[in-house]
């Protein structure tokens, strides 16, 4: 059973389109995350959702907007896609908002803005 | 300065051998540590927590110093499997546990 899920695995778009990226844990974790990994391999927070209620929000262009209908999914929208818009997006999900617990990543979006 | 910096690497080390990886932060507050491991085109997995003790796991030992900001992973008898990279990873945690990710560290394991 995949704990956490991420659709679509690749997403190859133009520049300017609109595009959806959905996470799903079925681990009944309360705290739900959005990454992003550059060419760089450089991985950083973008949002963080507790219980549905937006927690952390990172510098991160409003052309992203996360949304969680429920505690077992975040999603994440953007609009208008750029060039540098090309990463990994990793989802994640923790137990708990406290700091000593560990996350577990969904197996990432490679997205790609042509 | 990065939040979380580490030796980018590539180590090229042959089976067997020992290897260490360090990382320093910048953030005193940070509250808890971590070495995640992340296998090319996968997602980051967590290897180990990291306390102010240090802390073993099989060929894997763990070290923390608070004072100096430090943290370090020792490698023992190096597998094939264990080529990854290695990511140090420190938690904030001011904000429901909100992680810092070094850029990691690439090992290589020759037969």
């Amino acid at each position: 059973d995949t704990a956490v899920s991420q659709t679509p695995k690749y997403l190859v778009t133009q520049m300017g389109n609109d595009k959806s990226i959905k996470c799903e844990q079925n681990l009944g974790h309360d705290t739900m995350y959005w990454y992003k990994q550059d060419s760089k391999k450089f991985l950083k927070i973008m949002f963080s959702y507790n219980n549905k209620e937006l927690i952390i929000n990172e510098t991160v262009p409003n052309r992203f907007s996360p949304k969680s209908p429920d505690k077992a999914h975040l999603n994440l929208h953007i609009n208008s896609l750029e060039l540098g818009d090309s990463a990994v997006y990793f989802c994640a999900s923790s137990p708990l908002s406290v700091s000593l617990e560990t996350q577990y990543f969904g197996p990432g979006t490679r997205l790609l803005v042509l | 300065r990065k939040e979380v910096e580490q030796d980018p690497g590539p180590f090229n080390v042959p089976e067997g051998a020992t290897v260490a990886f360090n990382c320093t932060y910048s953030n005193s507050a940070s509250q808890s540590f971590f070495w995640y491991r992340q296998d090319c085109r996968k997602e980051p997995k967590l290897l180990m927590s990291v306390y102010s003790s240090g802390n073993e796991d099989g060929r894997f030992t763990a070290q923390l110093n608070r004072a100096s900001q430090y943290i370090s992973l020792l490698i023992r008898d190096s597998k094939l499997s264990d080529s990854a990279t290695y990511l140090c990873v420190v938690n904030v945690g001011n904000q429901g546990g909100k992680l810092i990710f070094g850029q990691g560290t690439e090992l290589s394991v020759k037969p």
